[in-house]
């Protein structure tokens, strides 16, 4: 069934500790994305892709990095985890980086508690 | 900086019609996204503008004024299963999503 995976669907985690969050699409769409969405706040974007091999950096990309080495899985990994990380993080994908009209499709999310 | 307004909650009845408001401030504008998000699922499509007018989409329909910097989901025949948040969201002048933090509607029979 096409569409984008994320694992794990929730985790625990100790403060200081490293942590990777995985997404794979396969509906070979170009653009990727990385947002975390918290309570009484709209989506923020994280870091981005707008091809394999390119990344850029969202609204609040400070403890986070991306990487793209193919078309399919953008992880996202928490260096050293902090409790201000406790949140939903969705990763999502569109057909194309730039004009308008490109959806985007969203994982199932993976709640992530730091304590 | 950029700004998306919309109302944090809002009630209505099955059956009736409801309209979610949603004003914008961006640096540039490649359009208007609304999003429907049940209760601890994903975002899904719901309607794109980019011109002025309205869009019908079945019961759904979403209305843009690029002027004003507004624009509104309309939801009619409405039933419990619409119970959602729902999330307005433009597209900036760098292509990235700016996004309200959503309207809870809750459906009473």
């Amino acid at each position: 069934i096409a569409g984008i995976t994320q694992a794990p669907t929730s985790q625990i985690l100790a403060a200081g500790r490293r942590m990777t969050l995985r997404c794979t699409q396969d509906m070979r769409h170009n653009a990727m994305y990385w947002y975390r969405q918290d309570l009484g706040l709209g989506l923020r974007l994280i870091h981005y892709s707008n091809t394999a091999g390119t990344t850029g950096k969202g609204e609040v990309p400070d403890g986070y990095s991306v990487s793209r080495a193919n078309t399919d899985d953008f992880p996202l990994t928490l260096a050293s985890a902090v409790p201000s990380q406790t949140s939903v993080y969705f990763c999502a994908s569109s057909d194309g980086a730039s004009g308008g009209g490109n959806e985007q499709f969203f994982g199932p999310g993976t709640r992530l508690t730091v304590l | 900086g950029q700004n998306i307004d919309q109302p944090t909650e809002m009630t209505a009845t099955e059956g009736a019609i409801v309209q979610i408001n949603c004003t914008y401030q961006t640096s540039g504008f490649n359009g208007l996204f609304w999003y429907q998000q049940h209760a601890g699922e994903a975002p899904t499509f719901l309607s794109y503008n980019v011109l002025d007018g309205l869009e019908e989409k079945g019961r759904f329909s979403s209305f843009l004024s690029r002027s004003k910097g507004y624009s509104y989901l309309l939801l009619k025949e409405l039933q419990m299963k619409d119970s959602a948040s729902y999330l307005c969201a433009v597209m900036d002048s760098n292509y990235q999503l700016i996004w309200g933090a959503g309207t809870k509607l809750i459906i009473k029979p």
